[in-house]
Formats: structure tokens, C-alpha cells, sequence
């Protein structure tokens, strides 16, 4: 199973602040996705990120939230000014040319 | 609109039990579905699913899918502590990058 990690793994931001997550891959790999959890709710998706743009986006996924790679190996979520209704569990998955997608450990969110 | 709906929301059972859990789903050009265990954080993947009929096993877990029903079971036979688990169902569309939906997912315990 391919190897996901994320950092950080707790973040505590104040509202209106930026903040990055990362998530970095072990071995290079095709798709990206980011998910989030609200605590008790449903894993929702956020966006895909393909070929080094993004592939889909949902709703929840607006001008506020940017991906990138910045390096090659590194995929980084923005939330560029944060709400308290970001507070959530963020995960990061990968997947290549199967349809399995492979989870991270999830970073943390929490804005006050 | 896409939609994942899992039964029972909740289960308390004692070990050695066996549990069925249920998964239906509505999804515009289905493609696959996938079961997870969520224990503390990150989703970490069981089975993937495509065709109807055939059953994939590991140890005493084991899933099989119905198209025509719309839906999947996840069955653990002598269930353990360690079994103690969000099992989470997502259906993947024929989108280009195959994002996941997740229902809301079951809560099982195991009682020793």
C-alpha cells in the first residue's frame, strides 16, 4: 500500500488567518486529492489535482482553497483566509492508474 | 445528485459475533465502490468493487456487490476488538479522476 503523510498533524489558526497543509507522497504517483472531514460528519471531496492542474473541484472547493506542487513532491492545500466552518480533518490520498485511492493520516484543523 | 446511504448508522455487538453491513448508493455512471475502516484517523482501504456477484475476501472480512440492487454488504465473521471501526462506503463515478463519495458510514463495537 502506498505511503501517504501529511504535516502538520494538528494546526490551530485564528479566523482570517492562511494556512498550508502538505502532503507529501513516498514515491511519485499520478492523482492527488484532497477531502476533508467535519467532526461527525461525512468524508467529502475537495478537488482532485492531475498532470500538475486541477482535474475536478466540488462545491466546497472555492476561491478561498488553492493546490499546488510547488516542487515536484510536495501537494499543498491553501485556505487563504480561514473560516470556523473550516475546522475539519483534512485528508490528503493518492492514486495512480488503478482506481484505489490511498489515504493520508489527516492533518488537523481547528480555527478559532 | 450522487448519494451514498449506509445501514445501521451504529452496531454494539459481542466478539465472536458475525456483523453484515449494508451500503446503497445512487450515482451517475457508477464505476467502482470501495470500503474503508476509519479507526482514529485516515480511512484505510478493504476492498474495491466493480462487478456484481463476485465476492472479495480478506481473513474474515469479506464484500460483494450488487448493480442491479445498487448496493454492497460487508461481512465480518468472528468479530474482534480490534474490529472496532468506522467502516465507511464510497462510490466512485466514471469521472476522469474517479472521486470518491463516502456515506456517513457505520460505527461498529465489539464488546469482548
Amino acid at each position: 500500500e502506498p505511503e501517504v503523510t501529511q504535516t502538520p498533524s494538528h494546526q490551530v489558526t485564528q479566523m482570517g488567518q492562511e494556512v498550508i497543509l502538505r502532503c507529501v507522497p513516498i514515491s511519485n504517483h499520478l492523482y492527488f486529492y484532497w477531502y476533508r472531514q467535519i467532526l461527525g460528519q461525512k468524508v467529502e471531496f475537495l478537488v482532485s489535482f492531475y498532470n500538475n492542474e486541477i482535474s475536478e473541484k466540488s462545491e466546497i472547493f472555492d476561491d478561498q482553497f488553492s493546490v499546488e506542487r510547488p516542487d515536484g513532491s510536495n501537494f499543498t492545500l491553501k485556505i487563504r483566509s480561514t473560516k470556523l466552518e473550516d475546522s475539519a480533518m483534512y485528508f490528503c490520498a493518492i492514486k495512480d492508474s488503478g482506481e484505489t485511492q490511498y489515504f493520508g493520516p489527516g492533518t488537523r484543523l481547528l480555527v478559532l | 445528485e450522487d448519494k451514498v446511504v449506509q445501514s445501521p448508522l451504529s452496531l454494539v455487538v459481542h466478539e465472536g459475533d458475525t456483523v453484515t453491513l449494508n451500503c446503497s448508493y445512487e450515482v451517475t455512471n457508477f464505476r467502482s465502490l470501495l470500503w474503508y475502516k476509519q479507526e482514529k484517523k485516515a480511512p484505510t482501504f478493504l476492498f474495491m468493487l466493480t462487478s456484481s456477484g463476485i465476492e472479495k475476501k480478506s481473513g474474515r472480512l469479506s464484500s460483494i456487490l450488487d448493480k442491479k440492487e445498487l448496493s454492497s454488504i460487508l461481512n465480518i465473521t468472528a468479530t474482534q476488538t480490534g474490529d472496532s471501526a468506522i467502516y465507511l462506503c464510497a462510490v466512485s463515478p466514471q469521472t476522469g479522476a474517479n472521486n470518491l463519495f463516502f456515506g456517513t458510514g457505520t460505527r461498529l463495537t465489539v464488546i469482548p
